[in-house]
């Protein structure tokens, strides 16, 4: 069964940590991407990857960082936590064209 | 740029109703996919249906049903004889050739289907 798998389901973390969230995809997929969600605004990209140690900025990339060392694993680094990073962070992957994505269970994460 | 909206913040009806929840997007492509995507409370998200922009056809799939007009940049979903468990988050998405297969949601509609 394929699969995006999410390291963490819950987080909590203080203020100022860096935080690491890790995504592993098993499909072979180009394209990784991560999203974070919030209550009424839906999903934002906050940055996506199209190949190994390649990296694009999505809409809200401000406080945020991404690694790509390996086709499969996606990193999501908070440099410095700040509450209002308190968020639901899913990560998808997908074939380059025509997209079909796949997303991990998400990971709740709580800056305290 | 891409953009997909979704004006129905909340949607609340009784079991057995209809109901279509709207979306309308933007793009300059005119090759693209569209999405819609259910959030149960559990939070994951479920793949509904994926329809590329050069196939007009409605789909129907067991009671849930899907209008794609590209002439008004709509991609509504109606759901037939609404169940309780039809509560969720449903998501329209929009992902366009030329933006790398990035995807693009709305804000998202809450259904709450109540017995």
């Amino acid at each position: 069964d394929v699969k995006v798998t999410q390291s963490s389901r819950y987080l909590v973390k203080r203020t100022g940590e860096k935080v690491f969230l890790e995504c592993v995809q098993d499909m072979d997929h180009e394209n990784m991407f991560w999203y974070r969600q919030d209550p009424g605004l839906g999903l934002r990209l906050i940055y996506f990857s199209y190949d190994v140690k390649m990296k694009e900025k999505g809409d809200i990339p401000e406080g945020y960082s991404v690694s790509r060392e390996k086709k499969e694993r996606f990193s999501l680094i908070l440099e410095s936590a700040s509450t209002n990073q308190t968020s639901m962070y899913l990560c998808a992957s997908s074939f380059v064209w025509p997209p079909s994505y796949t997303f991990g269970s998400g990971t709740r994460l709580t800056v305290v | 740029a891409q953009k997909v909206t979704q004006a129905q913040t909340e949607i609340s009806v009784v079991e057995k109703e209809d109901v279509t929840l709207d979306c309308v997007y933007e793009t300059r492509d005119t090759t693209y996919y569209l999405f819609w995507y259910k959030q149960p409370p559990s939070g994951e998200l479920v793949f509904l249906i994926r329809r590329n922009s050069f196939d007009e056809q409605n789909e129907i799939s067991g009671r849930y049903s899907w209008n794609f007009q590209k002439s008004t940049s709509s991609f509504n979903f109606t759901i037939t004889a609404s169940q309780v468990v039809d509560s969720a988050v449903y998501f329209c998405a929009l992902s366009e050739e030329t933006s790398g297969s990035r995807l693009t949601f709305g804000e998202g509609t809450q259904l709450t289907v109540n017995p």
